[in-house]
């Protein structure tokens, strides 16, 4: 299947700082990208959909100012959390589809906000 | 929108035992897709059901449809030690958005 990579895997910051994490699909391109985070414990909750050339779409309750996604370009996806905080620690994941077909996920990016 | 449940939210089965998860949805779905999650890992996909009262199987998992497609369920027979993770339900909406279920986590005793 359809291959897509996230960077960094894991990272740690200090509180108030910006944290950028990529998503890339290696072998395909991606219109379209979604960014979901995942408490411990807990399911996936989808966050945005990231859209090639345009705006993200933000589900009910998360902040577009907080969250940027940005989409460049059709293999990569970012997306930026700004003035992180602790209760931002989560697992991010994203995941592309190819048109019509299944989604492929990431391996996630587990941020932990001191 | 409201999230699709799950239940049971955990199962713990002797190795060997069948294990079902079901998932259920206030509303009409036109689809459902099936993940699952390994400890620290991320959702794999494992199939799409898309016609009411669908029946698919991949070896000893067997997933169904309802008539309705309001619910779906997971059937995993003569469970095994790599069986081990959490299943999601997640239908699959505009723009091939997929919203997760609840999720089932699944512990297999050797």
């Amino acid at each position: 299947g359809a291959v897509v990579s996230q960077h960094p895997s894991w990272v740690i910051c200090k509180s108030g700082t910006s944290v950028k994490i990529e998503c890339r699909s290696l072998d395909f391109q991606a219109t379209t990208m979604f960014w979901y985070r995942q408490f411990p414990k807990q399911s996936l909750m989808l966050m945005a959909t990231s859209n090639e050339g345009s705006k993200a779409t933000y589900e009910q309750g998360v902040e577009k100012d907080k969250f940027l996604i940005n989409h460049a370009s059709l293999t990569l996806s970012t997306l930026t959390v700004t003035s992180a905080h602790p209760e931002d620690s989560s697992f991010y994941i994203c995941s592309a589809a190819l048109p019509g077909n299944e989604q492929f996920f990431g391996p996630g990016t587990r941020l932990t906000v001191l | 929108g409201q999230q699709v449940m799950q239940i049971p939210q955990y199962q713990h089965v002797q190795e060997g035992e069948d294990f079902t998860t079901y998932c259920n949805s206030s509303t009409t779905l036109s689809n459902i897709q099936w993940y699952k999650q390994r400890p620290g890992g991320h959702p794999v996909f494992l199939i799409q059901l898309v016609k009411s009262g669908e029946v698919k199987k991949q070896k000893r998992l067997t997933f169904q449809f309802g008539e309705a497609k309001k619910n779906s369920s997971l059937h995993i027979t003569a469970t095994q030690t790599t069986d081990v993770g959490t299943y999601f339900c997640a239908p699959s909406g505009g723009y091939q958005k997929v919203t997760f279920g609840t999720g089932t986590k699944l512990q297999v005793i050797p």
